[in-house]
């Protein structure tokens, strides 16, 4: 069955650096999605992209923060600049489109980011 | 996108139905519900979603009523690993992003 894979599974990193979060989408999906969920919190939506630009973005997602699809299997978040409160896990999700699509996002298994 | 309301926790014995309940009283004709589980820390799982009518497949059942303002989800046999937090969703099917409340955490009991 077709899957959403992130990488790095877990990436600790000193305060200040940069930072990029690799997805790759299921292979005929055009919908693209980052959360992320801080520890015991809700998960929380961070941007959505379509047709190769950011269709929509939540407060959270901040100039810090950008998403890129490079090429045509990967999506990537960057965090430019990681401060403490970016520890969290992070969610990739994707979703297909068309007449036969029902709206369902599918999502990866989480990159966790660990900020000291 | 309507909003949902669901109890905040909801314990199951072992081997019994769980029937997780969700009020959407706003919902509008044309949104879905949706209902994602979430084990521990990975990522949401999607389960089921319906429009009006009730769906059934291998992991759980949906009941919407008649008016659509609530719904229900139904794992018939619940297992150790159905121990998850729980959440209903609505939505226009071409909506953009999904809205995740705090859901129903559900423990299911041996």
């Amino acid at each position: 069955e077709p899957e959403v894979t992130q990488t790095p599974s877990h990436q600790v990193t000193q305060m200040g650096q940069e930072v990029i979060l690799r997805c790759v989408p299921i292979s005929n999906h055009l919908y693209f999605y980052w959360y992320r969920q801080i520890l015991g919190q809700k998960v929380e939506f961070l941007v959505s992209f379509y047709n190769n630009e950011i269709s929509e973005k939540s407060e959270i997602f901040d100039d810090q923060f950008s998403v890129e699809r490079p090429d045509g299997s990967n999506f990537t978040l960057k965090i430019r600049s990681t401060k403490l409160e970016d520890s969290a896990m992070y969610f990739c999700a994707s979703r297909g489109t068309g007449a036969s699509n029902t709206g369902e996002l599918f999502f990866g298994e989480g990159s966790r980011l660990t900020v000291l | 996108d309507a909003k949902t309301t669901q109890p905040t926790s909801m314990d199951c014995a072992e081997g019994r139905a769980a029937n997780l309940p969700c009020n959407h009283s706003t919902i509008s004709g044309n949104e879905y519900v949706y209902w994602y589980r979430q084990i521990h820390s990975q990522g949401p799982q999607y389960i089921i979603h319906g429009l009006k009518n009730n769906e059934t497949n291998e992991m759980a059942s949906l009941i919407i009523t008649e008016d659509r303002k609530s719904s229900t989800l139904i794992l018939p046999h619940a297992t150790l690993r159905d121990t998850a937090v729980y959440y209903c969703i609505v939505r226009f099917r071409t909506g953009n992003q999904f809205y995740f409340g705090t859901g129903t955490s559900l423990t299911v009991i041996p």
